[in-house]
């Protein structure tokens, strides 16, 4: 079984550039969850979907970050424009339905803003 | 809000000796999952174990297991036998039973070391 993909692996861009990422979750995961992982801490949840609906996005900053997950699939994270704070890594994790209690991550992106 | 909180930001163990990672956290619930990952340099977050609050038997898989005290809200993972292959950041996580929509909590992360 396939596990959840991210890309790209890492990103290097200058303070107020656009930056996306994308995650392809486990086939037949109905939930998905972007979370940012800022050095030393551990993750925190961005936004979460239940197929291609949001389920919770309260710690999503949406004056400059941006999610879809259009067919119910896969997923984009969109930064625009991005501030030095927003270096971290970004994880994406799927589950099998929003009550199941696993959920499998991805091996994140990196993202180094200068 | 629920809270994760690991007291230790790094450990260090011997090959093929044991290593407790100690974690609290704070609830108000009666039901709840607790979880321990390990992240690699790799980035990639692998669930080790978890424990589902209702059983009160400690959860174990092979040379890892809990030791979980609800009454102190506490959650501490034990690796027996270590190997170098259990060097990583170890995250404490909690997660709600009640609402099918609540996230992963996690914790600031324990970095063990594993010395040859």
């Amino acid at each position: 079984e396939a596990g959840v993909a991210q890309s790209p692996r890492y990103k290097i861009i200058e303070k107020r550039q656009s930056v996306a990422f994308w995650c392809n979750p486990i086939s037949g995961h109905a939930t998905l969850y972007w979370y940012q992982q800022i050095l030393g801490q551990g993750p925190k949840l961005l936004i979460q979907f239940q197929n291609n609906g949001v389920v919770d996005d309260s710690q999503l900053p949406k004056d400059r970050f941006s999610a879809e997950r259009l067919k119910g699939v896969d997923s984009t994270l969109k930064i625009q424009p991005a501030k030095l704070e927003d270096s971290a890594v970004y994880l994406c994790a799927s589950s099998y339905t929003t009550g199941s209690s696993i959920q499998y991550f991805g091996a994140g992106t990196r993202l180094s803003v200068l | 809000a629920q809270t994760v909180t690991q007291s230790q930001p790094e450990m260090s163990v011997q090959e093929a000796e044991t290593v407790t990672l100690s974690c609290t956290y704070d609830t108000s619930e009666s039901d709840y999952y607790l979880f321990w990952y390990k992240q690699p340099p790799s980035r990639q977050m692998i669930l080790v174990i978890r424990q589902e609050a209702y059983k009160q038997q400690n959860a174990t898989e092979n040379r890892f297991s809990v030791n979980f005290q609800k009454a102190a809200k506490s959650f501490s993972l034990k690796i027996s036998d270590s190997q170098l292959g259990d060097a990583a950041m170890y995250f404490c996580a909690y997660r709600s039973i009640n609402s099918g929509n609540t996230p992963l909590v996690f914790g600031k992360g324990t970095r063990l070391s594993v010395i040859a």
